[in-house]
């Protein structure tokens, strides 16, 4: 398709367990960001990535979170020994420019619940 | 401290009424950009506008308005003869020159309910 893929759409898990979210951004963009929505905290960003690399990694909230972007296309963000406070739904966002200063294309979202 | 605010949580109006959600913002950098997404229950963000911190000037999209005044630091939304269609969270946010471009500061959200 052409906008930004996600998956999976939805995931529960049970605490401990490691999950990982997959995010496929728009052909060509070089930007991709991931994001977290939930009901205590809004919308926070996470983590961002230019081609393979990600020079700002300050939103990440624990050390059991991390991503990687290869090929400077898909991301995979993953979540190790997941806690209740996880829960949330997981957004990728992708951009055609540098650093974004145009327009975020998101995808739909993951929605995780560790039970 | 929250650097973008959506004082309003919940709005409902009923269909062709006029309809304004509010924006503040707060930030120490010169340059910036203000945006406004709309959340419909998909979960899909969708982009609507952005503005940079140079540009002042007021826009008009269709039905879709947007005030941004530098001197209150607000970049108020207004939907002219509204629609059940436009029933959705709407969120502001704000992307700082002095961090990461497209790191957005999002404000809470404003759930919008349009009645028939």
């Amino acid at each position: 398709g052409a906008g930004v893929s996600q998956s999976p759409s939805n995931k529960v898990t049970e605490k401990g367990k490691d999950v990982e979210l997959r995010c496929d951004p728009i052909s060509g963009h070089t930007a991709l960001y991931w994001y977290r929505q939930s009901l205590g905290q809004g919308l926070e960003f996470l983590i961002y990535f230019q081609g393979n690399s990600a020079p700002d990694k300050s939103g990440l909230p624990s050390d059991r979170f991390s991503a990687e972007r290869t090929g400077g296309s898909v991301s995979t963000l993953t979540i190790q020994r997941t806690q209740q406070e996880d829960s949330a739904v997981y957004l990728c966002a992708s951009s055609a420019r540098q650093g974004g200063t145009g327009e975020l294309f998101f995808g739909e979202g993951s929605r995780l619940t560790v039970l | 401290a929250q650097k973008v605010t959506q004082a309003q949580t919940e709005i409902s109006v009923v269909e062709k009424e006029d309809v304004t959600l509010d924006c503040v913002y707060e930030t120490r950098d010169t340059t910036y950009y203000l945006f406004w997404y709309k959340q419909p229950p998909s979960g899909e963000l969708v982009f609507l506008i952005r503005r940079n911190s140079f540009d002042e000037q007021n826009e008009i999209s269709g039905r879709y308005s947007w005030n941004f005044q530098k001197s209150t630091s607000s970049f108020n939304f207004t939907i002219t003869a509204s629609q059940v269609v436009d029933s959705a969270v709407y969120f502001c946010a704000l992307s700082e020159i002095g961090s990461t471009l497209g790191r957005l500061y999002f404000g809470r959200g404003t759930q919008l309910t349009v009645w028939p």
